[in-house]
């Protein structure tokens, strides 16, 4: 079975850091993107970015440049997601989903068709 | 702001069809794709590539797009189809947008 598994849920201070996990199974980790998305309370879902297992590769959504970092280990198959200073504004549930595609003629064609269950991030003094 | 506009809400009797627009001016290039958010859970891929369903889609989710506007409908809209909707497209092939979100109630 094709799956992303998350880390557990974790509850923080402001000023700390935090790594959160995505680990693949169920297929080649390193042939598929990996995006991470954000949902805050009651909210709809943000694009934070993507990376290529396979050779770290990685986009950001300029909104979270400098935010949070994107970082992948293949030897693992997990991908994570890192902050080296939390706000409470970063309280949320993160989700990593997989990036697969089509193809036709006129190109390639995406979709995030398995997703995590999500982390839930808490920060709080 | 998003740059895929949904209607907030959206309420349906069970047995009948609801539509859920999903608008945006770089849409007409696009391929859009539609997920289905049960409250406490993640969001669940139920079409791609515009019309297309994945294969734990059921054929009462449907979808299409006319220019700048793409539209998920449901037929014979059943109680477990409560959930927030969401369409989304790529910018490029990394970066992604999507919609506020649609709140489906079945009532």
């Amino acid at each position: 079975e094709v799956q992303l598994l998350q880390s557990g849920p974790e509850v923080k201070e402001p000023g700390e850091s935090l790594k959160i996990s995505c680990q693949g199974s169920g297929y080649v980790f390193t042939s598929y993107w990996i995006g991470w998305v954000r949902q805050m309370p009651g909210k709809g879902l943000e694009w934070m970015g993507i990376i290529y297992p396979g050779d770290s590769d990685t986009t950001y959504n300029p909104s979270f440049q400098g935010q949070v970092t994107i970082s992948a280990d293949k030897s693992l198959d997990t991908a994570y997601l890192h902050w080296s200073s939390l706000k409470a504004s970063d309280t949320a549930i993160y989700y990593c989903a997989r990036r697969s595609w089509e193809r036709d003629s006129s190109g390639y064609y995406y979709h995030l068709d398995i997703w995590g269950k999500g982390t839930t991030v808490t920060v709080s003094s | 702001s998003y740059e895929l506009a949904q209607p907030p809400s959206l309420s349906v009797s069970p047995g009948q069809t609801a539509s859920i627009s999903c608008s945006g001016q770089t849409l007409g290039d696009k391929y859009v794709c539609w997920y289905q958010q049960r409250p406490g859970q993640s969001p669940v891929l139920i079409i791609f590539e515009n019309n297309k369903r994945p294969s734990w889609s059921p054929a009462r989710f449907s979808g299409s797009k006319s220019g700048n506007t793409a539209t998920l409908t449901i037929t014979g809209t059943q109680a477990l189809d409560e959930a927030d909707y969401y369409c989304q497209a790529w910018d490029t092939g990394t970066s992604v947008l999507f919609g506020g979100g649609t709140k489906l109630t079945v009532l």
